[in-house]
C-alpha cells in the first residue's frame, strides 16, 4: 500500500512555456502533499505544502506565482511551473501523507527547460 | 529553525563490510524517518521510528532513535553492492503536522 505517482516522469519543454506535473496517491486519501525539488546529488528541498481544498504554503524563497499548486481532491495535487526558464530544469518530487503520518514519495518528474 | 546533520556525506566501502550512518540534532523531533533514494527514482522509505531508545531492524539494517529523540543512526551489517543509494534520515517537528526536515544526505557505494 501507500502508493503515489506522478506524471510525466520526464518532460522537456522550451523556456517561457508552462508545465503541469500531477501527483496522485493510488491507494490512500492524501489529507497533506508536500512538493519537493532535488538538485543533483543533494538533499529534497521543501518547496510547498497543500492541504486538500486549501491553499498551498510555501517555503520562504519560493515564488508562489511562479510555481502554482492546487490541491482539488483527496488524491490528486497538481504542480505548474509557469513561464519556465533553463533554471527551473530540476528534479521535482511530490509525496503524500495521511493525517499528518508518515510521508510517502512519488517516483519524482525530471524537468529539462531548453 | 530545526536542523538535521547527517553524516557521513559520502562513503565507499567494500562487499561485506559494516558501516554506520549518523543524523543529529540539537532538537527534539515527533518522529524520524530513513528513506534510501536510487538516481533519478523518489525515496522510498525504510523506517519510521518514534520512541526515544526504539530500535527497528529491516534484514542487515539496524536503525535507533536515540533515548532523547535528538539523535538517529543507521547501521548495515555485511553491506553488499545493492546496498548503494543515497541515504536519507528525516525527522518531524513536534507540531510540524507532518512537515519533514531532511539531512544532507549519505551517498552510499558498495564495491563488489
Amino acid at each position: 500500500g501507500a502508493v503515489v505517482s506522478q506524471h510525466p516522469s520526464r518532460v522537456i519543454c522550451k523556456s517561457g512555456t508552462s508545465v503541469k506535473i500531477e501527483c496522485r496517491s493510488l491507494d490512500f486519501q492524501a489529507t497533506t502533499m508536500f512538493w519537493y525539488r532535488q538538485f543533483p546529488k543533494k538533499s529534497l528541498m521543501l518547496m510547498a505544502t497543500s492541504n486538500e481544498g486549501s491553499k498551498a504554503t510555501y517555503e520562504q524563497g519560493v515564488e508562489k506565482d511562479k510555481f502554482l499548486i492546487n490541491h482539488a481532491s483527496l488524491t490528486l495535487s497538481t504542480l505548474t511551473v509557469t513561464s519556465a526558464h533553463p533554471e527551473d530544469s530540476s528534479f521535482y518530487i511530490c509525496s503524500a501523507s495521511q493525517w499528518g503520518e508518515t510521508q510517502y514519495f512519488g517516483p519524482g518528474t525530471r524537468l529539462l527547460v531548453l | 529553525t530545526q536542523l538535521l546533520e547527517q553524516s557521513p556525506q559520502f562513503l565507499s566501502i567494500q562487499e561485506g563490510e559494516n558501516l554506520t550512518v549518523y543524523c543529529n540534532s540539537s532538537s527534539v523531533f515527533s518522529s524520524l524517518q530513513w528513506y534510501r533514494q536510487e538516481p533519478g527514482e523518489g525515496p522510498v522509505l525504510l523506517v519510521t521510528v518514534v520512541t526515544g531508545g526504539e530500535v527497528k531492524k529491516l534484514k542487515r539494517l539496524t536503525f535507533q532513535f536515540g533515548d532523547a529523540r535528538k539523535d538517529s543512526s543507521l547501521h548495515i551489517t555485511a553491506a553488499q553492492p545493492g546496498d548503494t543509494g543515497l541515504y536519507l534520515c528525516a525527522g518531524a517537528a513536534p507540531g510540524s503536522q507532518g512537515n519533514l526536515i531532511f539531512g544532507k544526505g549519505t551517498k552510499l557505494s558498495v564495491k563488489p
